[in-house]
């Protein structure tokens, strides 16, 4: 069982869609979690990071943290085109981060 | 610079044949991380540099994968005897503060033939 468990999609929506992406890890000391957006042929970028469970909020985009289920979510509402991506979680808990499979998302006018 | 740089972006290489991948890390940024990347995977872990020395080389795969960074800052990760399955995009980062998150090159897309 891989310690980073993501559902590699594809996921297709709708222009001004709400997109629930999630992942669940194992390791209960990861402590920092992270989204990164990829786009094709590109290097991963840092959406939003989050420490321990709770929200965090940024533009259109909202992070979730349950600590208890081992579960994270990201939230993206009013989703446009742009946001065609694939969309990573990663976690850290001593060193290192440690990636989801990535989930591909599709955003159609 | 701006940004992480990593040269060369492609690289097709022969089956048998020895590569060197650079990275230039954004200035000041102690920590950096090489990472390999497979189609629809996300990036797997394979050296941590803290500074000039390696702090977890864990997930190298093999003895044919070594990495250096002589100075604390510009990184070559080197791979012997290249084989059909290292074929992937191989990611470098670099971070000031690993829980915050790192920043990462566009990657160079190694092909073995």
């Amino acid at each position: 069982q891989k310690e980073v468990e993501q559902d590699p999609g594809p996921l297709s929506v709708p222009e001004g869609a709400i997109v629930s992406l999630n992942c669940t890890y194992s390791n209960s000391a990861f402590q920092y979690f992270m989204w990164y957006r990829q786009y094709s042929r590109k290097g991963p970028e840092l959406l939003m990071y989050t420490y321990s469970s709770g929200n965090k909020e940024d533009g259109r985009f909202t992070a979730q943290v349950d600590k208890s289920s081992k579960y994270i979510s990201l939230f993206i509402r009013d989703s446009q085109p742009s946001d065609s991506a694939t969309y990573l979680c990663a976690m850290i808990g001593t060193d290192k981060l440690i990636f989801g499979t990535g989930t591909r998302l599709q955003v159609f006018p | 610079g701006a940004g992480v740089s990593q040269t060369p972006s492609n690289k097709v290489t022969e089956k048998g044949k020895y590569v060197e991948l650079r990275c230039d890390p954004i200035s000041g940024h102690t920590a950096l991380y090489w990472y390999r990347q497979s189609l629809g995977q996300g990036p797997e872990f394979l050296i941590y540099f803290q500074g000039t020395g390696a702090a977890d080389d864990s997930g190298l795969p093999n003895d044919r994968f070594f990495a250096v960074r002589p100075e604390g800052s510009v990184s070559t990760l080197k791979i012997q005897r290249t084989e059909r399955g290292d074929s992937a995009v191989y990611l470098c980062a670099s971070s000031s503060d690993p829980n915050y998150g790192y920043t990462f090159g566009s990657g160079t897309r190694l092909t073995v033939v």
